[in-house]
């Protein structure tokens, strides 16, 4: 079974402070994607890496980064927490164009 | 515009009834898959279908991929409280990227 782990389930942060959000999967998956849930909006992609060091914007990568050193490592970045970051982040891995695997979440919360 | 609507948003029923949600756009697509998320997890893949008018069945779970391969429908047979969750399709577009729909909330009562 492909096992994805987030470092986390619930995290509280102040506003500026650096947020880093881990994720590992063990199944030598190539691509490795980082989505934000809220309410009404679905799932929205922040970033997507399709091999290590190499990494693509997703439809809201504004106030984020990431880091992708190892193949079964990426981790999310925000760089100075905002209180519109507070959300559900899932990590997610796929082989190709196959089925995504998902991480259980980190609920974020920033005040 | 939303590349996938999913109809209908929320659905509360009681444990017993069947129901069906349904996947649209006006692309077409080589392949839709379909996930369930439960409260507090991530989602975890049901299915996927690749060719058009196809049909397969997880149990009581029922999934059919349109003849132009531009919807999809869940059906679920004698819903049970289990079966409670959000369950989200998603589509390929052109990289290994997916985009999801919305999703729709079931909500099955004992």
């Amino acid at each position: 079974d492909v096992k994805v782990t987030q470092s986390s389930r619930y995290l509280v942060k102040r506003t500026g402070e650096k947020v880093f959000l881990e994720c590992v999967q063990d199944m030598d998956h190539e691509n490795m994607f980082w989505y934000r849930q809220d309410p009404g909006l679905g799932l929205r992609l922040i970033y997507f890496s399709y091999d290590v060091k190499m990494k693509e914007k997703g439809d809201i990568p504004e106030g984020y980064s990431v880091s992708r050193e190892k193949k079964e490592r990426f981790s999310l970045i925000l760089e100075s927490a905002s209180t519109n970051q507070t959300s559900m982040y899932l990590c997610a891995s796929s082989l190709g164009q196959g089925a995504q695997y998902f991480g259980p979440g980190t609920r974020l919360t920033v005040l | 515009t939303q590349l996938l609507e999913q109809s209908p948003q929320f659905l509360s029923i009681q444990e017993g009834e069947n129901l069906t949600v349904y996947c649209n756009s006006s692309s077409v697509f080589s392949s839709l898959q379909w996930y369930r998320q439960e409260p507090g997890e991530g989602p975890v893949l049901l299915v996927t279908v690749v060719t058009g008018g196809e049909v397969k069945k997880l149990k009581r779970l029922t999934f059919q991929f349109g003849d132009a391969r531009k919807d999809s429908s869940l059906h679920i047979t004698a819903a049970q409280p289990g079966d409670t969750g959000l369950y989200l399709c998603a589509v390929g577009h052109n990289t290994d990227k997916l985009i999801f729909g919305t999703g729709t909330r079931l909500q099955v009562f004992p």
